[in-house]
């Protein structure tokens, strides 16, 4: 059974607005999230986490929401460009598998000019 | 760069043949992954080490085996490959100051 749900596969925003990617959880004991960026054959590549003790995390254009109550968080992007255009997956750190990580199926995010 | 590096890149194989696929890192991390991307499923995790010689399985780790004899090299193995473990396969690093990890080009395997 999924743990990690990304439930819209795939998202169109136009240049300079923002996107909102979001990410549904099912285990009130996870304690650390973390979105991940993937280009076409390359590996996916850190973006920005966020503890369970915080609400907020920012960093540049990139901001990390967390609803514990809801088990709910989102990555929100402003503005969007252009090469933001990728697979972004929603991840959640796994104490009990040697810190491993537990992904989302993905939500592809196109950026139109 | 967390210096990651995967062998080989690319590699089709016939359905029963062992293929290994190396996995080499250069920054001395105790603890790395070995995931399966597919389509419709995210990535999912094959096997871990936390250690040389230490490993442990994941959640699919079904017809794969692994090896970490030295701390830079994290090997898997298909004993006997079948059409359903054509997948692009990536391994990862545990980031040594945070949970964060960091991840390999990827080795696109087809098994036909």
């Amino acid at each position: 059974d999924q743990q990690v749900k990304q439930n819209s596969p795939s998202l169109s925003v136009q240049e300079g607005r923002i996107s909102i990617l979001n990410c549904d959880y099912t285990n009130s004991m996870f304690d650390y999230f973390l979105w991940y960026k993937k280009y076409p054959a390359e590996g996916p590549t850190f973006l920005i986490s966020i503890s369970s003790i915080k609400d907020k995390n920012e960093d540049g254009r990139f901001t990390v929401f967390l609803n514990k109550s809801a088990k709910h968080l989102s990555l929100h992007i402003v503005p969007s460009q252009p090469g933001d255009s990728a697979v972004y997956f929603c991840a959640v750190l796994n104490s009990n598998s040697g810190y491993a990580l537990n992904f989302g199926k993905g939500t592809s995010l196109l950026v139109t000019p | 760069d967390a210096g990651i590096t995967q062998s080989p890149r690319h590699k089709v194989t016939e359905t029963g043949t062992p293929v290994t696929l190396r996995c080499h890192q250069t920054e001395n991390h105790r603890y790395m992954y070995w995931y399966r991307q597919d389509p419709g499923h995210g990535l999912r995790l094959i096997h871990y080490s936390y250690g040389v010689k230490d490993t442990d399985k994941g959640e699919v780790s079904d017809g794969y085996s692994v090896s970490r004899s030295k701390t830079e090299d994290f090997l898997l193995t298909l004993e006997s490959a079948t059409s359903s473990q054509t997948s692009v396969y990536f391994c990862a690093i545990n980031h040594r100051a945070s949970y964060e990890q960091y991840f390999g080009p990827g080795t696109r395997l087809t098994v036909t």
